[in-house]
């Protein structure tokens, strides 16, 4: 059974960088899937921030494509978010998934981000 | 970016119910359309992909139907465990979309 698990700066200075990582268990991070970023604004609902694949090659949400990057760590097992010059809108519950055919399949159980100075 | 509305936005049932919960999208998106559960302080949950397609585990209660621009989950007979808020989701294009949610409440 496919496991993941966030983990990462839960409270984030307006203008800093968001930085979370995803720790992959029980499979294998090299199979032929999208590793997933998603997230959700307290009360509110879901977001697409964007997906890795094994090649490296990443897909970005428009909404946050000049802030984000999404990485990858075959040899740990585990892939990251950054997300820079946050702001209060970007306060939210961030949850790592892994997803085929753009269909979000294992969530991770997810992490919340304050963004407060 | 496609644009994904759910309606309604919350309904009340009780147990035993036959509940019907509407997606659609701002363009043909065929059949990409998946359907999610989430409970309070839980990650949403996949029940149904590619618009009718029941996801490994998830009761036959649970149906989706549809193709274009609307959708269709329903629940044939509620039961206690599914009071959740449900989602849909677009797999046509990316940005991948949610619906806003509909709250199945008691």
């Amino acid at each position: 059974q496919l496991q993941l698990q966030e983990s990462g700066s839960g409270l984030v200075k307006p203008s800093q960088t968001l930085s979370l990582t995803c720790a992959v268990s029980g499979g294998s991070i090299s199979g032929d899937y999208s590793w997933s970023w998603v997230r959700q604004p307290p009360g509110k609902g879901l977001e697409w921030i964007g997906y890795i694949f094994l090649s490296g090659n990443t897909y970005y949400n428009p909404s946050l494509r000049s802030r984000v990057t999404i990485s990858m760590d075959r040899s740990k097992n585990q892939f990251s978010l950054g997300l820079r010059s946050v702001t209060a809108a970007d306060a939210a519950v961030y949850y790592c998934v892994r997803s085929e055919k753009d269909n979000f399949y294992d969530w991770g159980q997810g992490t919340l981000v304050t963004v407060s100075s | 970016d496609i644009q994904m509305t759910q309606s309604p936005s919350s309904l009340s049932a009780s147990v035993g119910d036959r509940v019907t919960i509407t997606c659609r999208a701002s363009q043909d998106i065929i059949k990409y359309l998946n359907w999610y559960q989430q409970k309070p302080q839980k990650p949403p949950k996949l029940l149904i992909f590619a618009a009718s397609t029941l996801q490994s585990g998830v009761p036959s209660r649970f149906s989706g139907s549809g193709s274009g621009t609307d959708f269709t989950l329903t629940i044939s007979s509620l039961q206690p465990e599914d009071f959740a808020t449900y989602y849909c989701q677009q797999s046509y294009t990316t940005p991948l979309t949610f619906g806003p949610g509909t709250k199945v409440e008691i």
